[in-house]
């Protein structure tokens, strides 16, 4: 099973700042096959990014993926009060596809 | 725009089963795949399994192997996932996502549901 390792746990910044965040996985994920989403409290989680890059219908250009292999990084340009959330990283190249523990980003 | 809406709350023994169920509106279920995600109080998400009916391949995470099983109903554009033995770690809350299938097996969950919140107690 490829587990995902994602840093910092905790990412604390201000609105108009940028965020990036972290994801490592235990062994090479084949073509690219990881995928970000967005949790807010209460809510299911939301799909961001997939194939590392490809940003998901109707989500905003300050969102950016990026990265292969085993090192991928979701980037938020400039923090907008929405974006105030968990992110999570998962692979879906190698079943059982998995999950990273993921980021919270607070103010 | 596809929606997905699960049912309701459900509390359980130990030892039974639960059954949830999910279904699409403003798209299709059977040219997806289908899969189901669960997330335990104050826990990360925890892949379940999936399928995808038209290729007619399944797979799931090694500690739901046996326990699980998930369907599909065309007729109702419906998926249902079913879990036995329940016990108390299995309390959670689970979700059904709409999976848009890259190749056979490999796909990326596209629209969730709303969240079904299983309670296993005595």
């Amino acid at each position: 099973e490829i587990v995902l390792t994602q840093s910092p746990g905790t990412l604390s910044l201000s609105p108009g700042e940028r965020a990036t965040l972290s994801c490592r996985a235990s062994q090479s994920i084949s073509r690219s096959y990881l995928a970000w989403y967005q949790q807010k409290p209460g809510q299911a989680p939301s799909l961001l990014i997939y194939g590392a890059s490809s940003r998901a219908t109707g989500i905003p250009d300050r969102f950016s993926g990026r990265g292969s292999g085993t090192d991928f990084t979701l980037t938020i340009s400039r923090l907008e009060p929405e974006d105030f959330a968990v992110y999570y990283c998962q692979q879906y190249g190698s079943s059982p596809f998995t999950f990273g523990p993921g980021t919270k980003v607070d103010i | 725009q596809v929606q997905l809406v699960q049912s309701g709350a459900e509390v359980k023994k130990p030892g039974s089963s639960v059954k949830v169920s999910c279904q699409a509106s403003g798209g299709t279920l059977n040219t997806y795949a289908i899969t189901w995600v669960r997330q335990a109080p104050g826990q990360g998400l925890e892949w379940i399994g999936g399928i995808i009916p038209i290729f007619d391949t399944e797979n799931y995470g090694q500690r739901f192997q046996g326990r699980v099983s998930i369907t599909a109903d065309d007729s109702t554009n419906t998926a249902y996932m079913e879990l036995s033995s329940l016990r108390s770690e299995d309390t959670a809350v689970y979700y059904c996502a709409r999976g848009r299938v890259v190749i056979p097996a490999k796909y990326y969950f596209e629209y969730w549901g709303q969240g079904t919140l299983v309670t296993v107690s005595s």
